[in-house]
């Protein structure tokens, strides 16, 4: 699975928008990008995925350029429980495959009020 | 909403000796793992499991890790003889049916294993 690069900490204020970036440039065609999130210790949570089109679910959107380098994810406005470390993972889309999770460091999102 | 489940939320145990950690999947998953998360480090993979089999295992996941699915429901690992580097998060995790190649992967809650 491709790997990903992260800045390793941002701040957002609370109510403004949280854009976490994701670099992913050896990505290959069969592969998509997913994006998790850890709350202190708990559970990784599944925040959103896509392959080539962008996508906006409940809890955020993902941009994902072009040449599918690179990805966003975008927290339209953020509240204090959205501080966490978010994941973006590569996967490859294939029922044969594992489907095995790698983690990186993350980026940790600090929302201030 | 379905959910993973994890029991016990917390185990502390002697060194040496035996852990099963439990995990209940989403009730319709097919594909389970473990990965495990030393305090202030990354999410890493021990084990997949489909099929009644393990399908891929870390490096990390030595002959003293087992893992089974003893009923429908239950799905647990295994530590043998605890080492103090064995106290860590684990976290199970489920993912969905058959065929679907974008199913997500739901993670429980953790358990906090503590060796001394």
């Amino acid at each position: 699975d491709a790997k990903t690069t992260q800045p390793p900490s941002m701040d957002c204020a609370e109510g403004r928008a949280a854009n976490l970036p994701c670099n992913h440039s050896t990505i290959s065609g069969n592969e998509y990008v997913y994006w998790y999130r850890q709350i202190h210790s708990q559970g990784p949570q599944y925040i959103i995925h896509g392959l080539k089109n962008n996508e906006t679910n409940e809890m955020a959107s993902l941009i994902i350029t072009e040449d599918r380098k690179s990805s966003t994810l975008i927290l339209p406005h953020a509240t204090l429980r959205d501080t966490a470390v978010y994941y973006c993972i590569v996967r490859v889309g294939s029922s044969s495959n594992t489907g095995k999770l790698i983690f990186g460091q993350g980026t940790t999102l600090q929302v201030k009020p | 909403e379905p959910e993973v489940t994890q029991t016990p939320s917390h185990q502390v145990t002697q060194m040496g000796q035996e852990v099963i950690l439990r995990c209940v999947p989403i009730s319709n998953h097919l594909y389970f793992y473990w990965y495990r998360q030393i305090l202030g480090q990354k999410v890493e993979f021990l084990v997949s499991f489909y099929n009644n089999e393990i399908s891929e295992k870390s490096e990390i996941f030595d002959d003293q890790f087992s893992v089974e699915r003893p009923d429908g429901s239950n799905f647990t690992l295994k530590i043998r003889s605890t080492k103090l580097e064995d106290s860590a998060m684990y976290f199970c995790a489920s993912r969905g049916r058959a065929g679907l190649v974008t199913d997500t992967q739901y993670f429980g809650p953790g358990t906090r294993l503590t060796v001394l």
